[in-house]
């Protein structure tokens, strides 16, 4: 069963704008993840943060991680049509697989 | 680096057809690769995990005897889609993990997918 909810489902914004998304996850992980997917693409890794992080950076994504919560937020900074794409949050166990959110939609319009 | 490649990107065939999708991680070698399905506009679903030298796992709810998984070398894995019906269309993204021990070995290295239309 899916391990991660995001929200919101759908996100519309302007360029230059920030968009701010959502992951929240039921059991205890060792990290977690998020990926994106352009429109019929496979994905692409974007950041990972340990479970014993709280926050991490990566160019202009910024990763917050709230444990006690079981939450997760990916902030992308002054974004731009480019950034279009579907944004899924994916939570690591000790097995190594991946569990899988059902993802954001961001439009970003130019 | 970390490149992963599937093959055929898509495939159209008849009710009742086998169809082989390849993944293939180019740069690397993986003990562990991943197949997942996804349907339009819904998350990605693990199927399996796929072990080189040994018999794939499989998640709940996955025909093993349908979605057939070999994992002969440490860079090839296959997903057989056997008899396969309309409902089978979906897209197949394999992915791949890196060695235990590297930097980036929680990752997982996802390729390009398979487009399946079954008709």
């Amino acid at each position: 069963s899916q391990q991660g909810e995001e929200d919101p489902q759908a996100l519309s914004i302007q360029e230059g704008e920030n968009a701010t998304m959502n992951c929240s996850y039921k059991t205890s992980i060792n990290n977690l993840q998020w990926y994106r997917q352009n429109s019929g693409r496979g994905l692409v890794h974007l950041i990972l943060i340990r479970s014993n992080e709280r926050e991490k950076h990566s160019g202009r994504l910024r990763v917050t991680l709230d444990t006690s919560k079981k939450s997760s937020s990916l902030l992308i900074t002054a974004s731009r049509a480019a950034d279009t794409a579907s944004y899924f949050c994916a939570t690591g166990g000790s097995n190594y697989k991946l569990t899988f959110g059902k993802g954001t939609l961001l439009t970003v319009n130019p | 680096g970390a490149v992963v490649s599937q093959h055929p990107s898509w495939v159209i065939c008849k009710s009742g057809t086998s169809v082989k999708i390849e993944c293939r991680s180019l740069d690397f070698q993986a003990t562990t690769m991943f197949w997942y399905r996804q349907f339009p506009k819904q998350s990605l679903m693990l199927m399996a995990t796929s072990n080189e030298g040994s018999k794939a796992t499989y998640e709940q709810g996955v025909e093993k005897d349908k979605f057939l998984i070999n994992h002969a070398s440490l860079t090839l894995s296959t997903l057989t889609v056997t008899s396969a019906h309309p409902e089978d269309s979906s897209f197949y993204i394999c992915s791949a993990r890196p060695p235990v021990g590297g930097s980036s070995y929680n990752e997982q290295f996802f390729g390009p997918g398979t487009r399946l239309t079954v008709l």
